[in-house]
């Protein structure tokens, strides 16, 4: 069964603490992971869609990596603002997403 | 360039009661995903749109049942409200399969009491 695993739940970090998040995958046939983040009672807003094993991605403070079986996003220095539920989603062989529970990042100043 | 715009943005129901939520697609999108999200959960696919048919659905009853029309919106509707369809409901418009990504709206929460 396809399935998305995303950790830890929830992060607490001090502003300017670097820390990664992690998102475990099995699906055949990766066609691309994909991250959000979402503040609460919101919809998700794409941040990086990854299509192969070795590909970067940088948007500010956050860089995502994928290997075979994982992907990081990676956030560099956050700021308070960085605070967000951070989703992980990969499609299934039938193009619809699957996702993670999420890890819910709170940056504190 | 507005994206997806989805309505209402609260709603409270009865147990029992039926409803219905409105999603307008991003410019330029034909497809249309909905997707039902409980509080401290990640979204969970309900069902998709293309041509005006399902395309695909999601593991939920057959109480969940939606709409596409001509201009791409959409319209999901539960019958017979139980109080665990309490939740976040979003709507996701694609090019085609969406492969290249989704755009999500900012959800219908639905209370059931």
């Amino acid at each position: 069964e396809d399935q998305v695993t995303q950790s830890p739940e929830a992060l607490r970090l001090q502003e300017g603490e670097s820390s990664s998040l992690n998102c475990s995958y099995t699906v055949s046939g990766l066609r691309g992971l994909f991250w959000y983040r979402q503040d609460p009672g919101k919809g998700p807003e794409f941040l990086f869609t990854l299509y192969s094993a070795g590909e970067e991605k940088e948007k500010e403070r956050l860089k995502a990596t994928l290997t075979k079986k994982e992907s990081f996003l990676h956030i560099t220095a956050p700021k308070p603002e960085d605070s967000a539920t951070y989703l992980c989603a990969v499609p299934d062989n039938t193009d619809k997403l699957i996702f993670g529970t999420g890890t819910r990042l709170q940056v504190f100043p | 360039d507005a994206g997806v715009t989805q309505s209402p943005t609260h709603l409270i129901k009865t147990r029992g009661q039926q409803v219905t939520l409105r999603c307008s697609p991003k410019s330029g999108h034909d497809t249309v995903s909905w997707y039902q999200q409980a509080l401290g959960q990640g979204p969970q696919f309900i069902f998709q749109y293309y041509e005006e048919e399902e395309r695909q659905r999601g593991n939920f009853p057959d109480r969940f049942s939606g709409h596409q029309f001509p201009n791409y919106s959409s319209e999901l509707n539960v019958n017979a409200l139980l109080l665990g369809d309490s939740a976040l409901y979003l709507c996701a418009s694609s090019l085609g399969q969406g492969v290249d990504g989704y755009t999500f709206g900012s959800g219908t929460r639905l209370t059931v009491v």
